[in-house]
C-alpha cells in the first residue's frame, strides 16, 4: 500500500495560474519535505516541516508556498507558475532526528503552458 | 552544512561488485550518512544509513572510516536492474533531519 501519496501524478497549468500540489502520508511521520527535480538534476529541497515548524530553504523563490494543516497532509502552492517551474515535484516523509530513512511519493510532474 | 562529492558516473557489468565513494569533509559530529537510489520518473528510495564503521543490509554495505570524511557504498553482484542514480547524503541532524541531495552517481550496468 502506498504510504506517501501525491496527487495528481501529472498536472498541466497555464503560465501565471496558481496551482496546488498535494501530498498525504499514512506513516504518521514528523517530517514532510517538498523537493523540485528537473531533468538530469538531483532533487532540490524547497522546504520541510518538522511537525508544525516550517523550514524554508534560503534559495526557494517566494513564488513557492507550503501548508501543512495536519500531520497527514502537506500542500505545495505555486502562486504564479513560470515556464521554469516545470519539473517533477517530490514529497517525502521521515521520522526526523537520527532516522534518515525518507519515504518518497511517486511525484507530480508539472507542465506549464 | 556538509557538502558531498561523488563521481558523476560509473560503468559496471552484471555480476560485479560496485563501490561508489563519496567524500564529505565537513561532516558534523551528529550527522549521519545516507544513500538513496533513484530510477527514472520515480522518487528516490532509501538504501542504507550509517554513522561509522560498517553497516550491511540485504541490498548493500556501507563502509565509513574512522575520520568519517568519506563513505563507500558497496553493491554486491550488480544486475541490469541496478542501473540507476545513487545519491550520497549527509543528514543534518540538528535541523530536524533535513536531507540535501548532492549531484549523484549515475551507475550503468551492462550485460
Amino acid at each position: 500500500d502506498a504510504m506517501v501519496i501525491q496527487n495528481p501524478r501529472y498536472q498541466v497549468t497555464q503560465f501565471g495560474k496558481p496551482v496546488t500540489l498535494s501530498c498525504s502520508q499514512t506513516l504518521n511521520h514528523n517530517v514532510m519535505y517538498w523537493y523540485q527535480q528537473k531533468s538530469s538534476q538531483a532533487p532540490k529541497l524547497l522546504f520541510h516541516y518538522y511537525d508544525k515548524d516550517f523550514n524554508n530553504e534560503a534559495d526557494t523563490p517566494d513564488n513557492f508556498q507550503s501548508r501543512r494543516p495536519n500531520t497527514s497532509f502537506c500542500f505545495l502552492d505555486i502562486r504564479s507558475p513560470g515556464l521554469g517551474d516545470a519539473a517533477m515535484y517530490l514529497c517525502a516523509t521521515s521520522k526526523g532526528g537520527m532516522d534518515t530513512e525518507a519515504f518518497f511519493g511517486q511525484g507530480t510532474r508539472l507542465t506549464v503552458v | 552544512l556538509a557538502k558531498t562529492t561523488q563521481p558523476i558516473s560509473m560503468d559496471s557489468y552484471e555480476g560485479q561488485e560496485v563501490n561508489i565513494t563519496c567524500s564529505h569533509n565537513n561532516i558534523a559530529t551528529n550527522d549521519y550518512i545516507t544513500w538513496y537510489q533513484q530510477f527514472p520518473s520515480q522518487g528516490p528510495r532509501f538504501i542504507i544509513q550509517g554513522y561509522k564503521t560498517k553497516v550491511t543490509n540485504e541490498v548493500a554495505s556501507l563502509f565509513i572510516p574512522a575520520d568519517r570524511k568519506s563513505s563507500t557504498l558497496s553493491l554486491p553482484r550488480v544486475s541490469l536492474s541496478d542501473t540507476a542514480v545513487y545519491y550520497c547524503l549527509v543528514a543534518v541532524s540538528n535541523q530536524g533531519g533535513k536531507l540535501i541531495f548532492g549531484q549523484g552517481t549515475e551507475l550503468s550496468v551492462k550485460p
